[in-house]
């Protein structure tokens, strides 16, 4: 089955950085881009960056742009996204999702991972 | 940035009833890269329309989308429970990719 699978909830202090891993199963990895969503506490869906997964090829959200950076390791079919200088707006579920390369709509996407900052 | 802005906020209304959700776009949509996608209560996004006007994968034919430009509109003809969640649309057209922000679809 096609699954992508994140990893788990974190607690972090304003200040620190995270780092959420996405591991894909079921099809090539390097056939589509990896993009993150991130969605705050009763909020809609907000758009951070997509990754390439063959060629690393980024876009970031301007929004984000210096303190977020999307990796991926065709090794192990995963990706990771990594923000830094938490701030306690940063509290959200962070959802990796897949779209066809070229094509930037979302047909598979992670449970998502809660990430909460707070003091 | 395209700002998506989804009417009406709430939507309420019986199984079996037509829905009809708009998104409509602050500019025009490059090339109708618009999608849509449901949610339901601690679940991830699903992918319900895509290009304005195609079907996802596994996605009933009682799904619809339609517009272009600026305007577009889901179109679900007949309800079904597992219809009520709250609906997003998604611009891909132009970066950075936007979100309106959502029609919830609840059950009168």
């Amino acid at each position: 089955q096609i699954h992508l699978v994140q990893s788990g909830a974190e607690v972090k202090k304003p200040g620190a950085s995270v780092k959420v891993s996405c591991k894909a199963s079921g099809y090539t990895f390097t056939n589509y881009d990896i993009t993150w969503v991130r969605q705050a506490p009763g909020q809609g869906l907000e758009w951070m960056g997509w990754i390439s997964a063959y060629s690393g090829d980024t876009n970031y959200a301007p929004k984000l742009q210096g303190r977020v950076t999307l990796t991926t390791d065709a090794s192990t079919n995963s990706a990771y996204m990594e923000l830094r200088s938490l701030r306690s707006d940063d509290t959200a579920v962070y959802s990796c999702a897949r779209n066809p390369r070229g094509h930037w709509y979302f047909d598979l996407w992670g449970r998502g991972t809660l990430v909460t900052v707070s003091s | 940035e395209i700002v998506l802005t989804q009417s009406p906020g709430t939507l309420s209304l019986s199984p079996g009833e037509r829905a009809t959700l708009s998104c409509r776009a602050s500019q025009s949509v490059s090339s109708n890269s618009l999608a849509w996608y449901h949610q339901k209560p601690g679940q991830a996004p699903r992918l319900l329309i895509y290009g304005a006007s195609s079907r996802a994968t596994g996605i009933p034919d009682r799904f619809s989308g339609s517009g272009s430009g600026t305007d577009f509109t889901l179109t679900i003809s007949r309800l079904e429970p597992g219809d009520f969640a709250v609906y997003y649309c998604q611009q891909y057209g132009s970066s950075p990719i936007t979100f309106g922000q959502g029609t919830r679809l609840e059950i009168k």
